[in-house]
């Protein structure tokens, strides 16, 4: 029972290289999400897909692109890494849209420097 | 915009001994979910206990219960019995009823159970 898959776990980008975090769940989950956490700040939205073929900005996107490539992948690219950019990385899946019970299932995180 | 609030970065408790962790919340809105969270030191995100706002019961799972006031916006987690395993971070989170489903989560409070 795989659940929600990140890769990689870990990754370290010189400034100015790009890179894609991969994330594949297999519940059958309509809604995707990637989040950051930062010591002291919790975890933040940076975007999600709330079906296949949508996504939307969070509270953090800037720096960041994202694919919705099926129902079951959901990818953060970060095109030009910057310093500001090192952080762990959560993706999470839900269930159905509107009127489900909320929970979200994460991944086990990938952290990433950039030097 | 919803905002949650973990007032206490850190904790700690004697093994075996009850502990309360504090959360408020800000909201507009009448319906949505809350939860906490647990991160141990694995860094895998795990559900602990969820409550709708519409329900008057607080929310109890096994050693976890709730203390949910809706009118003073808050949403506190007790632990009886804390084991070793209880060691953690813990987050509150908030969720609208609906729409995408995201989740807005406090800063944390880390809890260290000693033996």
């Amino acid at each position: 029972n795989a659940g929600v898959t990140q890769t990689p776990k870990f990754q370290v980008l010189k400034t100015g290289q790009s890179m894609t975090l991969q994330c594949a769940q297999d519940m059958n989950h309509n809604s995707m999400y990637w989040y950051r956490q930062d010591p002291g700040m919790g975890l933040r939205l940076i975007y999600y897909s709330a079906s296949e073929g949508t996504t939307d900005k969070g509270e953090v996107p800037n720096g960041y692109n994202v694919s919705r490539l099926n129902k079951r992948e959901f990818s953060l690219r970060l095109e030009s890494a910057a310093p500001s950019q090192t952080s762990v990385y959560f993706c999470a899946s839900s269930p159905l849209q509107g009127g489900n019970t909320g929970e979200l299932f994460f991944g086990e995180g990938s952290r990433l420097t950039v030097l | 915009a919803q905002t949650v609030t973990q007032s206490q970065p850190e904790m700690s408790v004697q093994e075996a001994e009850t502990v309360t962790l504090s959360c408020t919340y800000d909201t507009s809105e009448n319906n949505y979910y809350l939860f906490w969270y647990k991160q141990p030191p694995s860094r895998q995100m795990i559900l602990v206990i969820r409550q709708e706002a519409y329900k008057q019961q607080n929310a109890t799972e096994n050693r976890f219960s709730v203390n949910f006031q809706k009118a003073a916006k808050s949403f506190s987690l007790k632990i009886s019995d804390s084991q070793l395993g209880d060691t953690a971070m813990y987050f509150c989170a908030f969720m609208k009823w609906g729409g995408s489903e995201k989740l807005v989560f406090g800063k944390g409070t880390k809890l260290t159970v000693n033996p």
